[in-house]
């Protein structure tokens, strides 16, 4: 079964509009945490937000915010204020287990993010 | 504070060939895991390498293959190349213990032809 599913293979927005990017994950660990990374056309994987499985709030960072639904397994992410520049593919990953060390990511196929003027 | 650097960017093999990859973890940190990423999906995990033991290993062949080095920096070796190689290979580095995020380098694109 797919651990990290993003169902949006492509997502258009209008510039200075919010996108909701969604992710469902699937695991039996209780300890787990959730990322999302921005891809451009230049190959880097670029952390955007985290959200751990025993935070109470709903992470955000700037224009980012994650919208974490334990019970319904989905960590979607939130970009408000659309720019041009956040045209990009999105990956959502899930790492299981307690800290970094012997944990791994597991990545979902992404979601193309377009955005235009 | 340089952030995680792989070379080469680009790199173009025939098949049966053996390739070396190379990558500088982030300032720090202490952890190395490499990923292939085909076209249109998402990263696969290879292995990951603390203390110059490679210790996580994904479902990938033996043709794959690693070192880490004392300063942390680490190779990911490929033999026997197979068109199927041809991926985007990202080096991603991290605290063994510790802050959660793992950064990753720009990727090298792998052509097998």
């Amino acid at each position: 079964a797919q651990k990290i599913t993003q169902t949006q293979p492509g997502m258009f927005v209008q510039e200075k509009e919010a996108v909701t990017l969604d992710c469902t994950y699937d695991t039996s660990d209780p300890s787990y945490g959730l990322f999302w990374y921005k891809q451009p056309s230049s190959g880097e994987m670029i952390f955007l937000i985290y959200q751990g499985s025993y935070d109470q709030q709903n992470a955000t960072e700037g224009r980012y915010s994650l919208n974490f639904q334990k019970a319904r397994k989905s960590a979607n992410l939130v970009i408000s204020a659309s720019q041009l520049g956040d045209s990009a593919m999105y990956f959502c990953a899930m790492r299981e287990g307690r800290g970094s060390g012997y944990s791994t990511l597991t990545f979902g196929k992404g979601t193309m993010l377009l955005v235009s003027p | 504070d340089a952030g995680v650097t792989q070379s080469p960017t680009h790199l173009i093999k025939t098949r049966g060939q053996q390739v070396t990859l190379r990558c500088s973890p982030k300032s720090g940190h202490d952890t190395v895991s490499w990923y292939q990423q085909a076209l249109g999906q998402g990263p696969q995990f290879i292995f990951q390498y603390y203390e110059e033991e490679e210790r996580q290993r994904g479902n990938f062949p033996d043709r794959f293959s690693g070192h880490q080095f004392p300063n942390y920096s680490s190779e990911l070796n490929v033999n026997a190349l197979l068109l199927g190689d041809s991926a985007l290979y990202l080096c991603a580095s991290s605290f063994f213990r510790g802050p959660t995020e793992a950064f990753f380098g720009q990727g090298t694109r792998l052509t097998v032809v």
